[in-house]
């Protein structure tokens, strides 16, 4: 089975500076691991996702992650944050459960970008 | 684009009521997902459909219950609200093959007292 883990309740940065979202990841074979992200009331957001091949993944508006097999990480990463980035981010993957197809999400991520 | 609505973005209800929360998709898609969002928690899965009249229990049903009737509809039903249900849903969908991306509506917001 496939799990992950986001270790930070919140991060804050300022506008400008690179943010780092991390996620950690246990699965049993290769991984398959995605990012999302939720702004004030709106649904979640795909925003990429990592299956196989290149590990730096881009994204939508900016941002990418970095899959880690050796550190079974999968931090979201963009080099220059904006005050309008300021939102929840998931990671999620398959539970790995044969028939499964929904996610398992992270607790979240709330990130804060200050002026 | 793809959309999923739902049916309401505010619920209040009452202990003990029957509720339906509504949610259509416009993309075809053969799965579809609800999940309950409580901060701390993340996402867990309460049921989700990969055909018409096909549902499965996700981690958290009891006092739930779902029905797809048709394929773009599928609507969460708690059969006796309990204050405990009070939470965001989320409803989602995704192609049926391969580890595809979910698509979700905006959630309901509901609140049982």
């Amino acid at each position: 089975a496939q799990s992950v883990a986001q270790p930070e309740d919140q991060v804050n940065v300022a506008e400008g500076n690179p943010l780092t979202v991390k996620c950690t990841y246990s699965v049993s074979g290769n991984p398959y691991l995605f990012w999302y992200v939720q702004y004030p009331n709106r649904g979640l957001q795909f925003l990429l996702k990592y299956i196989t091949g290149d590990n730096l993944v881009k994204g939508s508006y900016g941002f990418e992650a970095e899959f880690n097999k050796s550190q079974t990480s999968f931090h979201l990463k963009k080099p220059s944050a904006l005050v309008s980035d300021s939102a929840l981010y998931f990671c999620a993957a398959p539970p790995g459960d044969t028939g499964r197809r929904a996610l398992t999400f992270g607790s979240g991520t709330r990130l804060q970008v200050q002026p | 684009d793809v959309k999923v609505t739902q049916s309401s973005r505010y619920l209040v209800k009452r202990t003990g009521e029957k509720v339906f929360l509504e949610c259509v998709q416009d993309m075809d898609h053969e799965n579809m997902f609800w999940y309950r969002q409580d901060p701390g928690l993340g996402l867990r899965l309460i049921y989700f459909s990969y055909d018409v009249k096909m549902k499965e229990k996700g981690d958290i049903p009891e006092g739930y219950s779902v029905s797809r009737e048709k394929k773009e509809r599928f609507s969460l039903i708690l059969e006796s609200a309990s204050t405990n249900q009070t939470s965001m849903y989320l409803c989602a969908s995704s192609l049926g093959q391969g580890i595809p991306i979910q698509y979700f509506g905006a959630g309901t917001r509901l609140s049982v007292l």
